[in-house]
C-alpha cells in the first residue's frame, strides 16, 4: 500500500536557522509528492509539489527534491522566520476510483523562536 | 480564480444532536470534492469523496454521511453526534477527472461535541 513517514515533531529552531523536515514514502508506481502547510486554526495550503523523479519543487524559500532512489522528499529552507511556525504535512497522490487520492504523513510541527 | 468556502467556522454541539457542515467551491466546474477530519495530534483522515453529483464514496464507516446535491456543494451530516466526532473538518477540491492530483483545502470547521 501507499504510506508517508515524516519526522516526528515538534521541531524548535531559532530564527535564521536551517530547516530540514524528513519525509519518506512507500508507493506503487510514480506518485506526485506534495508539501502542505497548516498555520494555527487554518486549513492546509499547498506549499510545493513535484511530479517526477529529480524534480525540485520550490516556493517561499522552501525546496524539496523528488528522490526516487531513496524514496524521499525532504523539505528544506535556508533561513527560517518566525512566520514559518506551522505544521507541515508531506503527502503523495495515487489513482483511486475516478479521482486521485492523497495519503498524508502525520505532520511535523515547527516552532521558530526570535 | 477558484475559492472554497466552509461554514460554519466553529460549532459546539451536544452529544446526540444532528450535524450539517457545508462546503462550496467557486470558479470551477465538476470538481472532485473531499471531506477530511483532523483529530488532535492524529493527522488527516479521509472521510468521503465525490466525483460528481450524487456520487459519494465512503472511506471509513462511522457516524457520518455526505451528500452532493449540486455540482459545487458538498455537505457532511450526522443524525446523532458522538463525543468522538469532535475535530477539525476540512473540505478540499481538485480538478475533475484524472487530469490533476492537487487538492486545495478550505478554511475548516472546528467541531466540539460536549
Amino acid at each position: 500500500g501507499n504510506s508517508v513517514t515524516q519526522m516526528e515533531g515538534p521541531v524548535t529552531l531559532s530564527e535564521e536557522a536551517f530547516l530540514t523536515i524528513n519525509c519518506t514514502y512507500t508507493a506503487t508506481g510514480y506518485p506526485s509528492l506534495f508539501w502542505y502547510v497548516q498555520y494555527p486554526g487554518e486549513g492546509l495550503q499547498l506549499l510545493l509539489k513535484a511530479t517526477k523523479a529529480d524534480d525540485k519543487g520550490s516556493n517561499k524559500g522552501f525546496e524539496a527534491t523528488y528522490r526516487k532512489e531513496t524514496t524521499s522528499f525532504h523539505l528544506e529552507k535556508g533561513s527560517v522566520q518566525v512566520s514559518d511556525s506551522a505544521v507541515y504535512f508531506c503527502a503523495l497522490s495515487w489513482s483511486g476510483a475516478g479521482s486521485y487520492q492523497l495519503t498524508f504523513g502525520k505532520g511535523t510541527k515547527l516552532s521558530v523562536i526570535p | 480564480s477558484q475559492t472554497i468556502h466552509q461554514w460554519p467556522a466553529t460549532l459546539v454541539q451536544p452529544v446526540g444532536s444532528p450535524l450539517s457542515l457545508e462546503c462550496t467551491v467557486e470558479g470551477t466546474s465538476n470538481p472532485n470534492l473531499y471531506w477530511y477530519r483532523q483529530a488532535a495530534g492524529r493527522g488527516l483522515q479521509l472521510l468521503f469523496y465525490s466525483v460528481g453529483i450524487g456520487q459519494i464514496s465512503s472511506e471509513v464507516p462511522q457516524n457520518l454521511s455526505a451528500s452532493r446535491p449540486q455540482d459545487r456543494q458538498f455537505i457532511l451530516s450526522s443524525k446523532k453526534l458522538l463525543l468522538s466526532d469532535s475535530g477539525f473538518y476540512l473540505c478540499a477540491w481538485s480538478e475533475g477527472g484524472q487530469d490533476t492530483d492537487t487538492q486545495y483545502f478550505g478554511p475548516g470547521t472546528r467541531l466540539t461535541v460536549l
